[in-house]
């Protein structure tokens, strides 16, 4: 199957910082990512929907202003946590969309466990 | 928009049972289902996906079947192994968005 990264795959840091997170599709080109937030024990929950060339679109209750979605090149989108707090601390993994013959299908990057002290 | 309910939310089995796991989602324009494996800390791994022009689709010991009548899809595991023992999370979304709706996820728990 195709490939996602991700980068860091943890990352600590201090309440009030921002935090950048990139997410990349390895073998395939992907013209739309998914950015999702995994509290433990809970499903995965989409936070944004990130287009090449074009503004995020986010889902209710996220706020644009705090997770800043780039999706600069067909192989790169990075998510950026600004002025991170406690709360913000979560799992955030990316999706990419890879498209074959019997249709589109969603990999999973590996996730990024960023903790807000 | 879409709701998918899934369940059970835990399942015990011995090593060798089967195990199936039942999910059903609200929107009838749904036609993708696909079922993903996540084991502690790690990524969501694709492990099946059916598309709504088939009802049953199987690969080794894992099989899912589609009821698009009564908007319900299921996971079939046989002969389990430990190794199987992980979180599933089943998902629907509707041809043309990419934008999947999760389950709550299955936790699976397969004893030697």
């Amino acid at each position: 199957g195709a490939v996602v990264s991700q980068h860091p795959s943890w990352v600590i840091c201090k309440s009030g910082t921002s935090v950048k997170i990139e997410c990349r599709s390895l073998d395939f080109q992907a013209t739309t990512m998914f950015w999702y937030r995994q509290f433990p024990k809970q499903s995965l929950m989409l936070m944004a929907t990130s287009n090449e060339g074009s503004k995020a679109t986010y889902e209710q209750g996220v706020e644009k202003d705090k997770f800043l979605i780039n999706h600069a090149s067909l192989t790169l989108s990075t998510l950026t946590v600004t002025s991170a707090h406690p709360e913000d601390s979560s799992f955030y993994i990316c999706s990419a969309i890879s498209s074959g013959r019997a249709g589109d299908t969603q990999y999973f990057g590996p996730g990024t466990r960023l903790t807000v002290l | 928009g879409e709701n998918v309910e899934q369940h059970p939310s835990t399942l015990s089995v011995q090593e060798g049972d089967s195990a199936v796991i039942k999910c059903t989602y609200s929107d009838s324009a749904s036609n993708y289902f696909p079922w993903y494996k996540q084991e502690l800390g790690k990524r969501p791994q694709l492990i099946i996906d059916i598309r709504s022009n088939v009802g049953e689709k199987k690969d080794q010991r894992i099989a899912v079947t589609l009821n698009k009548t009564a908007k319900h899809f299921s996971l079939h595991i046989t002969e389990t192994q430990p190794e199987d023992s992980a979180v599933y999370f089943c998902a629907a979304s509707i041809k043309g968005y990419s934008t999947l709706t999760f389950g709550k996820g299955t936790m699976l728990l397969v004893s030697p």
